[in-house]
């Protein structure tokens, strides 16, 4: 497929809970990156990594933490799960050339 | 940091007809801006993109065009199918910056 894949794909968690989403890419690509997308707003920024274990807030971090130990994954973290969180999150990786390619997305929605 | 608006937020047009997209930037010095579109439930896919060291660029019955001066730019599709129909985002990158703003996205609706 596009070397990038998310997990899982839909998620419905409790107010409060921690929730941890992935991304695994096969690219080997330098930079990856967390997206939120909500009506009305489009895509925006939570967190990005331009290496392994170096990472950067984005426009909407608040409540969300990242980690990258391995060139290949890079994980999103909800640390106390809000109902302002429920959303379709995309993870997306860039060589730095050119654009993005998205993953599939995660629905995540929080009860 | 940089903003990209987007206009208009929704496109209804009859099949066969033209349409146009626009988005403006704020930062002067951003010098990448690649259009993706996104079919319902699906991911968002790159279409096109332009550096600013070109003014249009086309890919079959897609075209954009940049205005570095008034800082905005513009997707075009001409001869629309319904298969066009999608919500289709701007972006725009600042140098230095491995990271894309977006703009809030258009729908566009292709009526056959």
């Amino acid at each position: 497929d596009a070397g990038i894949t998310q997990s899982p794909r839909h998620k419905v968690t409790e107010t409060g809970t921690p929730v941890t989403l992935r991304c695994h890419q096969t690219e080997n690509h330098r930079y990856m990156y967390w997206y939120r997308q909500d009506p009305g707003h489009g895509l925006r920024l939570i967190h990005y990594s331009y290496g392994v274990k170096d990472t950067d807030k984005g426009e909407v971090s608040d409540g969300y933490s990242v980690s990258r130990s391995k060139t290949e994954d890079f994980l999103l973290t909800l640390e106390s799960a809000t109902s302002s969180q429920t959303s379709v999150y995309f993870c997306a990786i860039s060589d730095g050339g050119t654009g993005y390619t998205f993953g599939s997305g995660t629905r995540l929605t929080v009860v | 940091g940089e903003n990209v608006e987007q206009h208009p937020s929704t496109l209804s047009v009859q099949e066969g007809d033209s349409a146009v997209i626009k988005c403006t930037y704020s930062d002067s010095a951003s010098n990448y801006f690649p259009w993706y579109k996104q079919e319902l439930g699906k991911r968002p896919q790159l279409i096109i993109d332009i550096r600013s060291n070109v003014g249009e660029k086309k890919d079959q019955r897609i075209a954009v065009t940049l205005n570095k001066t008034a800082k905005h730019f513009s997707l075009h599709i001409t001869e629309t199918q319904p298969e066009d129909s999608a919500v289709y985002f701007c972006a725009a990158r600042s140098p230095g910056f491995q990271k894309l703003v977006f703009g809030t996205g258009t729908r566009l609706l292709v009526s056959p």
